[in-house]
């Protein structure tokens, strides 16, 4: 069974920085793209990035690029997605999730949720 | 980048209607295009992909249409299962975008 397991939710300050991860199992994690989504309170779903493991192959949308990194670890079947400096507008629920080449978002993590106020 | 149109916003149906949502892409994207469900608090759930394929385990009620840049997506005979958000995204390419997404209310 395909799996993607988020860590958990973060509350953080205005400036602080933040690195969330998304694991894997039940699949060739290396050979598979993850991609992070973005859910601001209230507010749709906005595609941020994604990056293949085996290669680390990353593409960003033109939204979020410079704004966050996104990294990965194939070694331990996870992926990262993190922030230098938060702002208050980070304030979101982010999902990972799983995509074959020229395939939509098949499998999904529970999401994890950051809190970012002063 | 490709951007996708979704319309309504929203629309209120009661069980049993028959309905319609509409996506729109700013190019052509094939049929490099899913459809998700949506509800509160949980992870999106894949329904349609390559604009007409069924996911395993979704009701037949759902379908999907069209190529290029005009899609649809039409519950048959709403049940109370299916009031949610749902988004369209595409996926042509590495760059993947969604729609605003329609959130499907009970009359």
């Amino acid at each position: 069974e395909v799996q993607l397991v988020q860590s958990g939710a973060e509350v953080k300050k205005p400036g602080e920085s933040l690195k969330i991860s998304c694991k894997g199992s039940g699949y060739s994690f290396s050979n598979n793209w993850i991609a992070w989504v973005r859910q601001m309170p209230g507010k749709g779903l906005e595609w941020m990035g994604i990056i293949y493991p085996s290669d680390s192959n990353i593409r960003y949308s033109p939204s979020f690029q410079g704004q966050v990194t996104i990294s990965a670890d194939k070694s331990i079947s996870t992926a990262y997605l993190q922030w230098g400096s938060l702002k208050a507008s980070d304030t979101a629920m982010y999902f990972c999730a799983r995509h074959g080449d020229w395939e939509p978002l098949r499998n999904w993590g529970q999401g994890t949720l950051v809190t970012v106020s002063s | 980048d490709i951007q996708m149109t979704q319309s309504p916003s929203t629309l209120s149906a009661s069980v049993g209607d028959r309905v319609t949502i509409t996506c729109r892409a700013s190019q052509s994207i094939s049929s490099w295009l899913a459809w998700y469900q949506q509800k509160p608090g949980k992870a999106p759930k894949l329904l349609i992909d390559k604009a007409s394929s069924l996911e395993s385990g979704v009701p037949s009620r759902f379908s999907g249409s069209g190529s290029g840049t005009d899609f649809t997506l039409t519950i048959s005979s709403l049940q109370p299962d299916d009031f949610a958000t749902y988004y369209c995204q595409q996926y042509s390419g590495y760059y993947h975008s969604f729609g605003q997404g329609t959130k499907l209310e009970i009359k």
